[in-house]
């Protein structure tokens, strides 16, 4: 009865790789959110869809891609890792992006070590 | 100067004492206040929010908001072990067709001692 789930758990893989994150949610919620926390516990948003189109689209390389085939999932697809890449992702999701406080709900994170 | 700024701590807080933690925004746009507690290694989960300005009591927990200083903080009563966590100040910014975005503050790292 997971609410935000995410897979996997960890990752780690050598730089130069091709890597993906997947993320689900069983909230019923419109919006689904990829959160990048690095290794000073900063947490910065990276993207945002709404109903399946991306609604924020913050300054990241583009090697990272995502794709939401329904509003219920939400992946993440990073080509050419580097070292700098490696951090804890999070996703998550609010019932509405565009209403009210909108309260987020997070998943249980991705930590993601470039080797 | 950060969009969300906290003091990131640690504060030391002996059991039973009352925790006080600050926040200040730049951004006087600001609609909505989160209050997210991370333990480490673990997800943030939510607190409470807060969008009028004065008090908002839930349980142990008081978030105040003061939209004028641009600050809110979130009190903690009766401060527990339990409590000892890194607490995150999250801000939605004004209505905008970017939709929902929050911006986190860097977090304070609570420390309750028994």
């Amino acid at each position: 009865d997971t609410a935000v789930s995410q897979t996997p758990k960890y990752l780690v893989t050598q730089m130069g790789n091709d890597k993906s994150i997947k993320c689900e949610q069983n909230l019923g919620h419109d919006t689904m959110y990829w959160y990048k926390q690095d290794s000073k516990k900063f947490l910065k948003i990276m993207f945002s869809y709404n109903n399946k189109e991306l609604i924020i689209n913050e300054t990241v390389p583009n090697r990272f891609s995502p794709k939401s085939p329904d509003k219920a999932h939400l992946n993440l697809h990073i080509n050419s890792l580097e070292l700098g890449d490696s951090a804890v992702y999070f996703c998550a999701s609010s019932h509405s992006a565009l209403q009210g406080p909108d309260t987020q709900y997070f998943g249980p994170g991705t930590r993601l070590t470039v080797l | 100067q950060k969009e969300v700024e906290q003091n990131s701590g640690p504060l030391s807080v002996p059991e039973g004492a009352i925790a006080s933690l600050n926040c200040t925004y730049s951004d006087r746009g600001s609609q909505s206040f989160f209050w997210y507690r991370q333990y480490s290694g673990k997800s943030p989960e939510l607190i409470m929010f807060i969008y009028s300005n004065g008090d908002k009591e839930d349980g142990r927990f008081t978030a105040q908001l003061n939209k004028a200083s641009q600050y809110v903080s979130l009190l903690i009563r009766d401060s527990q072990p339990s409590d000892s966590a890194t607490y995150l100040c999250a801000v939605k910014s004004r209505p905008s067709a970017a939709g929902n975005k929050l911006t986190f503050g860097g977090g304070t790292r609570v420390l309750v001692k028994p």
